[in-house]
């Protein structure tokens, strides 16, 4: 069964500070990985990554896939409560049209 | 450009009703795709349509269906409600192109059963 797992499951740090989201997978046919945020509601989307070893930057977000190890991560720098939200890691699997989706780090930002 | 809208945003029933769900993707999108959302369980799919066919389905019970319109909007259907089926229910859209996967969500349904 197409499995991904993230990790820490919650993280509560404060404002300034650095930090690493983890998310690993086990899946029959590869795709690609996504990561979303979801504030209140609607996911929206962070980054989807194909290729192992290249690292995708959006401001200070930044993301890596491993395809050897199976793992992603998801690094935010300089972290602001505006960060605060419930990160999502999810995989596309080949010719399945769907996303198997990680069960969500919530990241709280304290001033 | 608009985005993914769901309607309505909030519905309670209680068990034994049916319930049904609406949603307009992003205009130029063809494909649609269901997830339900609970605490436990996290997101978890339950079927995707495109161009009026069902292409994948999830491992719920025959409860959950859905359509799709030739305008490209969706519905689903849930009928006779258990206490289990309270949760976000998203739909999401996509361009579904073959080199682009990425999924666009609405803000999503809020069902309580009660």
């Amino acid at each position: 069964e197409d499995k991904v797992v993230q990790s820490p499951l919650s993280l509560v740090v404060h404002e300034g500070d650095t930090v690493t989201l983890n998310c690993s997978y086990e899946v029959t046919n590869f795709r690609s990985l996504l990561w979303y945020k979801q504030e209140k509601k609607a996911p929206t989307f962070l980054f989807m990554l194909t290729s192992s070893g290249i690292e995708k930057k959006s401001g200070r977000l930044s993301s890596i896939l491993d395809k050897k190890e199976l793992f992603s991560i998801l690094n935010i720098t300089a972290t602001q409560t505006g960060d605060s939200a419930v990160y999502l890691c999810a995989v596309a699997v080949q010719g399945a049209q769907k996303l198997v989706f990680g069960q969500g780090t919530r990241l709280t930002i304290n001033p | 450009k608009a985005g993914v809208t769901q309607t309505p945003r909030y519905l309670i029933k209680t068990r034994g009703q049916q319930v049904t769900l609406s949603c307009s993707p992003i205009s130029g999108h063809r494909s649609v795709s269901w997830y339900q959302q609970t605490p436990g369980q996290g997101l978890q799919f339950l079927f995707e349509y495109f161009s009026e066919t069902q292409r994948n389905k999830g491992n719920f019970p025959g409860r959950f269906s859905g359509r799709q319109f030739s305008n490209s909007r969706s519905e689903m259907n849930v009928s006779t409600l258990e206490l289990g089926d309270s949760a976000l229910y998203l739909c999401a859209s996509s361009v579904r192109d073959v080199r682009d996967e990425k999924l666009f969500f609405g803000s999503g349904t809020q069902l309580s059963v009660l």
